[in-house]
């Protein structure tokens, strides 16, 4: 079946450090690849993007790079600030263009100062 | 502009009751998905709509139902609740229906006693 899986669960780091997060994808149908920032009690936000078209993408301090022929991708944040303290979730599409996401785990940032 | 609105915000129930959440998409946008997120997890999709068509279904039972109306906002509905349908309920919404990007409303926690 449909499937994300997301390392790691938890991740931390010092400001001003790089963080990675790797997600794999089960589907080789899915095209659409988006990345979300949960911070506690608040809605999902999306942060950032990618289809399947494209290899990378980077929105300033963010980027995201996709690897379809290993059905994984990645997001990585440079330059960490405590604001970045958050959960962030990766997600797939899922087959048939139904709007569906499958989302991974999630992963818990920790941006020490 | 306002964001995606959700309604209420938080709500307990009883075994067995039913309930029905409420969601604004942003304006402009024609399409609405429904999520349920379990503390600690990610997103799981139940539906999603598109010009008051049903285009996704995720695997959940049929106690769970949509629809969406004239004005683009949608409904979900949840019968005979269940001790295991506790979660935070999520509304996203996209331009479009298919793989368009979705944002994420501040969703509603049900309780269920």
């Amino acid at each position: 079946g449909e499937n994300v899986e997301q390392h790691p669960s938890t991740l931390s780091v010092q400001e001003g450090d790089s963080a990675v997060i790797k997600c794999t994808y089960s589907d080789s149908a899915s095209n659409y690849f988006p990345w979300y920032k949960q911070e506690l009690g608040k809605r999902p936000q999306l942060i950032i993007d990618i289809r399947s078209n494209v290899g990378e993408k980077k929105d300033q301090r963010i980027a995201v790079t996709l690897n379809k022929t290993a059905k994984h991708f990645s997001l990585h944040i440079t330059e960490t600030q405590p604001e970045d303290s958050a959960v962030y979730f990766c997600a797939a599409s899922g087959a048939s263009n139904t709007g569906k996401l499958i989302f991974g785990q999630g992963t818990t940032l920790q941006v020490k100062p | 502009d306002a964001g995606v609105t959700q309604s209420p915000t938080h709500l307990i129930k009883t075994r067995g009751q039913q309930v029905t959440l409420r969601c604004s998409p942003i304006s402009g946008h024609k399409s609405v998905s429904w999520y349920q997120q379990v503390l600690g997890q990610g997103p799981q999709f139940i539906f999603q709509y598109y010009e008051k068509e049903e285009r996704g279904r995720g695997n959940f039972p049929d106690r769970f139902s949509a629809r969406q109306f004239p004005n683009y906002s949608s409904e979900l509905n949840v019968n005979a609740l269940l001790l295991g349908d506790s979660a935070l309920y999520l509304c996203a919404s996209s331009l479009e229906g298919g793989n368009q990007p979705q944002h994420f409303g501040d969703g509603t926690r049900l309780s269920i006693l």
